[in-house]
């Protein structure tokens, strides 16, 4: 079982749509990241989080330590959106090493 | 300030072929990390960098991978020889400190393995 899991692998919105991408991890960590990753193109840094909540724009990330469990929410959702959502935690050993989920496919049609 | 950056972007070699990959990091960024990402799968940690220590590399298949960053500034990552399981892509990050919470990528050289 991977220390990082996903869901869904795969989501298809229409514009305009309010999007979850859920994340579950099985480690004590330190903080959780949601990064973004275009086709073809390198990796963004969204959201860290040890606790709580945070917004951008219309981006939100959760995140329940009691459930080790995390969401990133999209509002509004449009086109350009669409990319892979990945979530990893940071775990609090001494070289704070990232482990990665194996990523969320959004697609936003217009 | 500018980013991670990495060269080539893109590399085709046969099977049992050498290949190497360079990095950049942003400058002052003490901590580099090597990653391998598979298609469709999350990035895995190579090797992880402070200065020019090595501060973790567990998941570096070092019969045919190595890596340095003799100067604690750029790193090159190799690749000898190559086999098919090999195509992904690699992506280079960097942060100041080993404690620093955000990484900052690279956009990655995609290697095809043929």
């Amino acid at each position: 079982k991977n220390e990082v899991e996903q869901s869904p692998q795969n989501l298809t919105a229409q514009e305009g749509e309010f999007i979850t991408i859920n994340c579950s991890y099985s480690v004590g960590i330190s903080a959780l990241h949601w990064l973004q990753q275009h086709p073809g193109g390198g990796i963004v840094s969204l959201f860290m989080l040890s606790s709580g909540k945070k917004k951008h724009g219309r981006l939100i990330a959760t995140i329940n330590i009691q459930e080790k469990h995390s969401s990133l929410h999209i509002t509004a959702s449009h086109p350009r959106d669409s990319a892979v959502y990945i979530c990893a935690v940071r775990s609090g050993g001494s070289n704070y090493k990232l482990t990665f989920g194996k990523g969320t496919l959004l697609t936003v049609n217009p | 300030e500018a980013g991670v950056a990495q060269s080539p972007r893109y590399k085709i070699i046969e099977k049992r072929q050498s290949v190497a990959f360079w990095c950049n990091p942003i400058s002052g960024h003490a901590t580099l990390y090597w990653y391998q990402q598979i298609l469709g799968q999350g990035p895995k940690l190579l090797i992880q960098f402070q200065n020019n220590g090595v501060v973790d590399d567990s998941q570096l298949p070092k019969d045919r991978f190595s890596a340095e960053r003799l100067k604690g500034v750029d790193s090159t990552l190799k690749i000898q020889p190559a086999k098919l399981e090999d195509s992904a892509v690699y992506l280079c990050a960097s942060s100041r400190t080993s404690e620093e919470e955000t990484q900052y990528f690279g956009p990655g050289t995609r290697l095809l393995v043929l």
